[in-house]
């Protein structure tokens, strides 16, 4: 199993564009979420499914999109970068009845200018 | 609204040593508590996790305490290593997806 997958591990954008986070895991996993990681925050729920077609949002949600149309794939979009979106961003997932027992990706470093 | 402090920030002892690494946590009203650590340019990995009904967890050399009416969580880690070095994050599950993290300390372990 290669477990929870992220694409790209590094990316730069300018201010206003856009692009796509891709996450992918091959566990069946029902629930899946992105955190973004920010120095003296801690991890900070953005999105998450609970299933294929069910998707809620986290405590920050603004300025981000998911859907979720496979149990297997859950894509973030940023829809026009901002420079306070410059952040390390994981894909987590896991079964929906333990949901504490999460796999984290390795992470996407996002560095908006 | 959970806060989850985790001091000190970063933290250095030789090999060998025993130590332990705070986690403090404003709600006492937590579903469990959960310990990760993470590596550089890697994801999180989980540790221990305590349910809200139990006092400690073990696995290993690790062992983690909770004492929800003080909020308070330690992870002992014994006669450290090199390969101990890494961030630990400690995460208080309020709920299905009320998972609050906290900011890690940042173990280096010198040989």
């Amino acid at each position: 199993n290669a477990g929870v997958t992220q694409t790209p591990k590094f990316q730069v954008l300018k201010t206003g564009q856009s692009m796509t986070l891709q996450c992918a895991q091959d566990m069946n996993h029902e629930y899946m979420s992105w955190y973004r990681q920010d120095p003296g925050m801690g991890l900070r729920l953005i999105h998450y499914s609970v299933g294929a077609g069910i998707t809620d949002q986290g405590e920050v949600p603004n300025g981000y999109n998911v859907s979720r149309s496979t149990t297997e794939d859950f894509p973030l979009r940023l829809l026009s970068a901002a420079p306070s979106q410059t952040s390390v961003y994981f894909c987590a997932s896991s079964y929906s009845d333990r949901p504490y027992e999460q796999y984290f990706g390795p992470g996407t470093r996002l560095t908006v200018t | 609204k959970q806060e989850v402090t985790q001091i000190p920030a970063a933290l250095s002892v030789p090999e060998g040593e025993n130590l332990v690494l705070n986690c403090s946590f404003t709600d006492s009203a937590i579903y469990n508590l959960q310990w990760f650590r993470q590596d550089p340019g890697k994801g999180l990995t989980s540790l221990l996790l305590i349910q809200s009904s139990q006092r400690e967890q073990t696995s290993g050399r690790l062992n983690a305490s909770l004492d929800k009416s003080s909020g308070r969580s330690t992870l002992y880690i014994a006669a450290s290593q090199p390969g101990d070095s890494a961030t630990y994050l400690c995460a208080v599950g309020g709920g299905y997806q009320k998972v609050t993290f906290g900011t890690g300390t940042k173990l280096q372990v010198i040989p």
